[in-house]
């Protein structure tokens, strides 16, 4: 099992540029989130999805979109990335009766 | 925002010795989490407990969970110098999924 796989691992972009960060996972999980983690913050939810086709909204979500067309895939869209999304970016997701299993991350930088 | 929230922020020990990370929160939970991040890593999940569990047990590792205090801590015993990370509890809501990670305490074990 290759568990959640985070694409790219690393990423300049410059303002105003528009990106997607893939997220796949091949468990059958039912829940995937996107998480945020910058210094001294923690962790913080930006989207999260619940099954195919449903998502919803967490802590920080201005400024990307998801979706969620297969079990398997949760992308998450930088529309106008901007120097505040600078940011390290965990896709995670969880069968709802355990912990999550996280992605090694991707590692964004808006200059 | 910030719910749980990790005391110390930062702890450094010798190995052999045991490591006690402190963790609180504000809300009712469904369960707590914890989480291990090595430095440039994703998060690894180390033991969940039910808000109905008052302590539990995996390896090393002992977790108890005070819901009438909101408060949660974990117990590393015969530290290694392998379990020097940061160190991360995450609440879940009642009759969610989402969690909620605090800032993290970032633990040093000396060889």
């Amino acid at each position: 099992n290759a568990g959640v796989t985070q694409t790219p691992k690393f990423q300049v972009l410059k303002t105003g540029q528009s990106m997607t960060l893939q997220c796949a996972q091949d468990m059958n999980h039912e829940y995937m989130s996107w998480y945020r983690q910058d210094p001294g913050m923690g962790l913080r939810l930006i989207h999260y999805s619940v099954g195919a086709g449903i998502t919803d909204q967490g802590e920080v979500p201005n400024g990307y979109n998801v979706s969620r067309s297969t079990t398997e895939d949760f992308p998450l869209r930088l529309l106008s990335a901007a120097p505040s999304q600078t940011s390290v970016y965990f896709c995670a997701s969880t069968r709802g009766t355990d912990g999550y299993t996280f992605g090694s991350g991707t590692r964004l930088t808006v200059v | 925002s910030q719910q749980g929230e990790e005391d110390p922020q930062a702890l450094s020990i010798q190995e052999g010795e045991n490591a006690t990370m402190n963790c609180s929160y504000k809300t009712s939970i469904n369960n707590l989490q914890w989480y291990r991040q090595n430095s440039g890593r994703g998060l690894v999940h180390l033991i969940l407990i039910r808000s109905n569990e008052r302590e539990k047990h995996s390896g090393r590792l002992r977790v108890t969970l005070d819901t009438s205090k909101k408060s949660s801590s974990l117990l590393i015993t015969a530290s290694r110098a392998a379990d020097t990370a940061s160190y991360f509890c995450a609440d879940g809501g009642a009759g969610s999924y989402q969690l909620t990670f605090g800032k993290g305490t970032k633990l040093s074990v000396i060889p």
